[in-house]
């Protein structure tokens, strides 16, 4: 099955740029999807298909995805930036979704 | 607006079974596919399974096959996850969420959770 992997945590400081990649076999030919949860609350779709961001996301979330890894980027980090953060993709061979195991983002 | 709401928590024995829900609302609730996706506490999420209401195609991820069923009923836009009979490591918040096609299959929209607590 379809493996991803992320770094189990990242730290930054307020109004510098956070990083959080997830790794997969040419995960690049895949649409990732990333993921917001913040303690106690339900987890929320901050980008698709690997750049996108829905309404209501500030355009600091950005994404890339390309070879084997995608990267998710927050510019400008603010303190209610702090959260878990996950990438999705569908193994379009069964039709079963796959999470990484999620990173957990620190604002110093 | 779509919303997806979960029923309460669960405070539940091993052995017992448990039927949760979802009530959707704000969308054509047949042609959209709706998963579910366990938290168990302190750790990530893990993707159950996904049905579309229109047919009731369901797929299930290997690691939940057999432990549990989801099905809906289209005439009051819900879905169900469901257990015959529960064990501790069921203990966990369950999630559902909208497959959003038009996102590249982004969960798009998710419940608020339901906290499913199994003890003796």
């Amino acid at each position: 099955s379809y493996v991803l992997t992320q770094p189990p945590s990242a730290s930054v400081a307020p109004g510098e740029t956070a990083t959080i990649t997830c790794g997969g076999t040419d995960i690049g030919s895949k649409s990732v999807h990333w993921y917001q949860q913040k303690p106690g609350q339900a987890p929320v779709l901050v980008l698709f298909y690997d750049k996108d961001r829905p309404s209501g996301i500030p355009e600091r979330f950005s994404g890339s995805n390309s070879g084997n890894t995608a990267t998710l980027t927050i510019s400008r980090v603010e303190a209610g930036d702090e959260a878990d953060f996950y990438c999705h993709v569908w193994d379009r061979t069964t039709d079963h979704a796959v999470f990484g195991g999620g990173t957990r983002l620190t604002v110093l | 607006e779509v919303q997806l709401v979960q029923s309460g928590a669960e405070l539940k024995k091993p052995g017992e079974s448990l039927k949760i829900s979802c009530q959707t609302s704000g969308y054509s609730f047949s042609n959209y596919w709706i998963g579910w996706v366990r938290q168990k506490p302190g750790k990530g999420l893990e993707w159950m399974g996904i049905m579309y209401p229109l047919d009731s195609d369901t797929r299930y991820s290997p690691s939940f096959e057999g432990q549990v069923s989801i099905s809906a009923d289209e005439s009051i836009s819900t879905t169900y996850l469901q257990w015959s009979s529960l064990q501790a490591s069921d203990s966990a918040i369950y999630y559902c969420a909208r497959r959003n096609w038009d996102m590249k299959d982004a969960f798009d929209v998710w419940g608020q959770g339901t906290v499913v607590t199994v003890s003796s």
